[in-house]
């Protein structure tokens, strides 16, 4: 089993729709998370950290529960510029920082 | 203040030669990490440096692969006789205390091709 798994994907969804992404970890040590988009032939960037209370960043909603070690992300109204790969990424205490596989996202107009 | 820089953006190698990918991280950061990503494919972990020091290379092939983090200048990631199987994107990103809550920053990506 990989040590972060997400939603194989792809996803394809009209503009103004709203996605969700899930994570899963293994590791119930892990201490910190985020998600990081990937444009094509880009480097990763960072969305947003993801918070036990969870957080909120205008289109975006990050949410975590470490009891089911469960990660999610939502995008609403979606647009054609959230076109991208999302990444799952847990920091373990310690150690180094886990990427999951990514979820690609398509949004057609 | 200049985020994680790596060069070259672009590096042509024949089958059999050196290639060396340099990393300098954000100003302030001492740990570094590379990432290789084959066409299609996610990020692969490589290998964690922090100042002089390998923390984990795990990721790294067995042969033919080296990474350095010297006292002073960039962090180098080596390649030698390489095949055309190392082709692919080699990012690098950094990070600041590890004992914080802090994410990762990353390179544009040194984009290599094996002739």
């Amino acid at each position: 089993r990989k040590e972060v798994e997400q939603d194989p994907g792809p996803f394809n969804v009209p503009e103004g729709a709203t996605v969700a992404f899930n994570c899963t970890y293994s590791n119930s040590a892990s201490q910190s998370f985020f998600w990081y988009r990937q444009d094509c032939r880009k480097e990763p960037k960072l969305l947003m950290s993801v918070y036990s209370s969870g957080n909120e960043d205008g289109r975006f909603t990050a949410q975590l529960n470490r009891a089911s070690q469960y990660i999610s992300l939502l995008i609403r109204d979606s647009k054609l510029s959230d076109s991208a790969t999302y990444l799952c990424v847990v920091k373990n205490y310690g150690q180094n920082f886990v990427f999951g596989p990514g979820t690609r996202l398509s949004v057609l107009p | 203040n200049a985020g994680v820089m790596q060069n070259p953006r672009h590096l042509v190698r024949r089958r059999g030669q050196e290639a060396r990918l340099r990393c300098s991280p954000m100003k302030g950061h001492s740990h570094v990490y590379w990432y290789r990503q084959l066409p299609e494919e996610g990020l692969k972990f490589m290998v964690y440096l922090q100042k002089e020091n390998i923390i984990d290379e795990s990721g790294m092939p067995k042969e033919r692969f080296s990474a350095e983090f010297p006292k002073e200048g960039p962090s180098i990631l080596r390649i030698q006789q390489v095949v055309r199987g190392d082709s692919a994107a080699y990012f690098c990103a950094s990070s600041g205390d590890r004992a914080s809550y802090n994410e990762q920053f990353f390179g544009p990506g040194t984009r290599l091709t094996v002739l």
